[in-house]
């Protein structure tokens, strides 16, 4: 079946521009979260739904990071007023319930570079 | 504030070797520790997973030993093969759901 996709692959930006990052989950996972890995670093958590709802959303660096998912399934994060320091792989995982220990299932990410 | 420290940075292993990775956690209310696996250009994908209920956690050629006194768990990973060539990262939470990751450690493992 299908996986975790995100999209675009790739995105390369103006520094103070405006950008969107899509994550499709897999079907049926009720829970989504947003990641960010800099460049020879671990994940680092930004946001965590379950539903539509952002049950957490204490990663998120500033107020100009926001994410959504009005329908309980697709989210975008949208980051405004982009700087340089905010290149880096954005990854999004899903997982089945909001009950504990349920496998996170990453997706392939995507490579934002801010010029 | 680095909640998850592992180490080392990298490691080189030959074939059939071992491969020995080591983490140190602060907080206490962790309650669930998962290593994870990241190919070049791939997200993580959860490899093994352990509570601190146990001690020892075996998964074909991968092992979690967990020290809960000591705030400590380690990879072992058994006859390395160069496919196991990969970032590995050790990471806890509680209750799975805001996961703190490690910095990561790049293995490569000699043919």
């Amino acid at each position: 079946g299908a996986g975790v996709s995100q999209t675009p692959s790739n995105k390369v930006t103006e520094k103070g521009k405006y950008v969107e990052l899509r994550c499709d989950p897999i079907s049926g996972h009720t829970a989504l979260y947003w990641y960010r890995q800099s460049l020879g670093q671990g994940p680092e958590f930004l946001i965590y739904f379950q539903g539509t709802g952002a049950a957490d959303d204490s990663g998120l660096p500033n107020d100009r990071f926001f994410a959504v998912r009005p329908e309980g399934s697709v989210s975008t994060l949208k980051i405004q007023r982009t700087e340089r320091g905010d290149s880096a792989v954005y990854l999004c995982a899903s997982s089945l319930e909001i009950l504990s220990y349920n496998e996170q299932f990453f997706g392939p990410g995507t490579r934002l570079t801010v010029l | 504030q680095q909640q998850v420290k592992q180490s080392p940075q990298s490691l080189i292993v030959q074939k059939g070797g071992i491969s020995i990775i080591n983490c140190a956690y602060e907080n206490t209310a962790f309650d669930y520790f998962p290593w994870y696996q990241q190919f070049p250009g791939k997200g993580p994908a959860l490899l093994i997973a352990i509570r601190p209920d146990v001690s020892e956690k075996k998964e074909g050629r991968f092992t979690i030993s967990f020290n809960k006194s000591a705030k400590q768990f380690s990879l072992h990973i058994m006859d390395s093969q160069p496919g196991d060539s990969a970032t590995y990262f050790c990471a806890a939470d509680t209750g799975g759901f805001k996961t703190i990751f490690g910095a990561g450690t790049r293995l490569f493992v000699k043919a």
